[in-house]
């Protein structure tokens, strides 16, 4: 089976602009999470959809959205970005529950300037 | 906020000997996970321990749990230069599907050849 695919690998945006990643999941696995990670905060949860419905939350700004199609691929959306966006963006998958085994992507790297 | 605190931050170790980190939690937990990540890359699956299970082994890799100390360990025998990662420590709260997976700040691991 293919693992979870992000793209694109590498991104660099300007403030006030917005962004779209995209993340395929495993074939089969219904859930994909999105986590944010940064050396000052950590992996911080996004968001979990399931079956094209948002299932959990993180506590994030309204700019930051995503969706899930009927395929189970998923994207996220920043919309007008900010200099502390920067980060790297993984994504995971899951056949089910997102609070067992998470098999993750490479990540998307994003740079904002 | 962080659920998991990995303790130490960083370790640096000879190719050969055991690495040892700790992961302390805050609320009460269904299971544990460990997991690995290479520089810049997503993160890989160890070993997930149940609450009602106090230890468990998968390779070089042993991980105990002790829920009265809201506590786990994972110790890597033999380490390789391979090992050379940080390792993350995760926890879902209580909620069964729709839940979330919180990671710990992390131990950066150095093993040198």
């Amino acid at each position: 089976k293919a693992g979870v695919t992000q793209t694109p690998r590498y991104l660099i945006k300007t403030r006030g602009q917005q962004v779209t990643l995209s993340c395929s999941p495993i074939s089969g696995h219904r859930s994909v999470s999105w986590y944010q990670q940064t050396p000052g905060q950590g992996l911080q949860f996004l968001f979990e959809y399931f079956s094209e419905t948002q299932r959990n939350k993180g506590n994030f700004p309204g700019r930051f959205s995503g969706r899930q199609f009927s395929n189970s691929r998923s994207e996220m959306n920043v919309s007008t970005l900010e200099l502390g966006d920067s980060a790297l963006y993984l994504c995971a998958s899951s056949p089910g529950t997102a609070n067992e085994k998470l098999f993750f992507g490479s990540g998307t790297q994003l740079s904002v300037l | 906020s962080q659920q998991g605190e990995e303790d130490p931050q960083a370790l640096s170790i000879q190719e050969g000997e055991n690495a040892t980190m700790n992961c302390s939690y805050k609320t009460s937990i269904n299971n544990l996970q460990w997991y690995r990540q290479n520089s810049g890359r997503g993160l890989v699956h160890l070993i997930l321990i149940r609450s009602n299970e106090r230890e468990k082994h998968s390779g070089r890799l042993r991980v105990t749990l002790d829920t009265s100390k809201k506590s786990s360990s994972l110790l890597i025998t033999a380490s390789r230069a391979a090992d050379t990662a940080s390792y993350f420590c995760a926890t879902p709260g209580l909620g069964g599907s729709g839940d979330k997976l919180t990671f710990g700040t992390g131990t950066r691991l150095a093993v040198r050849p």
